[in-house]
Formats: C-alpha cells, sequence, structure tokens
C-alpha cells in the first residue's frame, strides 16, 4: 500500500522549459519535505511546509517553488530547469506533534533529465 | 554546525559475510539517530531509530549501535544477502531550537556479491 506516491517516477525536460513534480500522502501527515538528491550525495532539504506554513531552505534557489494546495498534495515548481537541477527528487512527509514517530516517511521519488 | 559523517564511502563483500556501516556526528543536543536503506532508484527506508538512552537496536539481521558519549553509530549487518546491496544513509536529529529537520549523511555504497 503506498503510502507517498510521486508522480512521474521519471522526468525528462529541456533545457529552461518549466517542469512541475508531484507528491500525494495517505498518511494524513501535516508535514511534507522535498528533498534534491544527486549522485552518491545524501538528500539536499530544498524546503518543506507544517500543515499551511512553507519553510524555505536558505541555499534554495529561487528556481525552485512549491505548493501545497490540502494536506495530501505538494508539488515542486522548477520554473527554469538548468542542467545542474538534474537529480532524484524525494518527498517525505512526516506526523509533528501528538503521536510523532519522528520517522519521516520517502516516496520512491522523480528522476529528472534535463536536455 | 551539525555535521553527519559515514565510513565507508562504498564497500563491496561476499554474500553471507558480515559487514559493519560507521556514522559519527556532531549534532547537538541530540534527540535521535536513524539508519535508512535506499535501494537505487527508491526512497529511502526506516531500518532503526535510536534515542540517547538506547545503546542497540535490532531489525533481523541489521544490528545499530549508539555511543551518544561518543557520538558515534554503527549499522551492523549479518549474514549479507544480494538484496542488502543499497545505500545506508545515517540520519541524525537534534533540538536546535526546536527544530525537526534532520541531518543526513552522505550514505555508505554496500555491494554484496554472489
Amino acid at each position: 500500500d503506498a503510502m507517498v506516491i510521486q508522480n512521474p517516477r521519471y522526468q525528462v525536460t529541456q533545457f529552461g522549459k518549466p517542469v512541475t513534480l508531484s507528491c500525494s500522502q495517505t498518511l494524513n501527515h501535516n508535514v511534507m519535505y522535498w528533498y534534491q538528491q544527486k549522485s552518491s550525495q545524501a538528500p539536499k532539504l530544498l524546503f518543506h511546509y507544517y500543515d499551511k506554513d512553507f519553510n524555505n531552505e536558505a541555499d534554495t534557489p529561487d528556481n525552485f517553488q512549491s505548493r501545497r494546495p490540502n494536506t495530501s498534495f505538494c508539488f515542486l515548481d522548477i520554473r527554469s530547469p538548468g542542467l545542474g537541477d538534474a537529480a532524484m527528487y524525494l518527498c517525505a512527509t512526516h506526523r509533528r506533534g501528538a503521536g510523532d514517530t519522528e520517522t519521516q516517511y520517502f516516496g520512491p521519488g522523480t528522476r529528472l533529465l534535463v536536455l | 554546525k551539525n555535521q553527519v559523517e559515514q565510513s565507508p564511502q562504498s564497500l563491496i563483500i561476499l554474500e553471507g559475510k558480515n559487514c559493519t556501516l560507521q556514522c559519527n556526528y556532531t549534532v547537538s543536543p541530540f534527540s535521535n539517530l536513524r539508519w535508512y536503506k535506499q535501494d537505487t532508484g527508491r526512497g529511502p527506508v526506516s531500518l532503526t531509530i535510536m534515542t540517547f538512552s538506547e545503546n542497540t537496536k535490532s531489525n533481523g539481521r541489521y544490528t545499530a549501535t549508539l555511543d551518544a558519549d561518543t557520538k558515534q553509530s554503527s549499522l551492523h549487518i549479518t549474514a549479507s544477502q544480494l538484496s542488502d546491496s543499497a545505500s545506508y544513509i545515517c540520519v541524525v536529529r537534534g533540538l536546535s531550537g526546536g527544530s525537526y529537520i534532520p541531518t543526513f549523511g552522505r550514505g555508505t555504497s554496500l555491494i554484496v556479491h554472489p
């Protein structure tokens, strides 16, 4: 039973062409994260939502935006992808507060290729 | 600055052999440490979590240890299987300013050969 779903699993885009990655969760978790992971590197946090509160990491480029229209869905928008943005993008969720198991549940990731 | 260092960066072992992966951290104050397994092209999956008072935790053939005094953890894999081939990531959560954001290590890439 998939709990954190990411679509698509593979995305090919052209240099400078906007692209949107999506994440949905069935866990009803109040926190959702977006990470960028490049080969042989640790996942790098881009931003996260705690409920509707958006939290951007200081070094996340302006080229990356996010939307969370409701609890279940979160989107990553890359406005003008560059070659350096090719990576695996991981979505994760977490329940903060009552019943917090301090576990992040990750989706399978979307691998982005920029041509 | 909070940091998590893992070693070795990569490891190749024969099927059936044991191995131990290391994690050193500087996250302070410490809340918990978690080991994740990440298969190629997949998201990380939690293996174990340990808090300050725990010094060992097992999950099947995986055994994690924690020494909060020296800020070190290890993940021991017993009787390795081909399916253990993956990246193993150490993730530490601190209590800085009430932040719940964890710090990730770069992972150890394990290859198990038949």
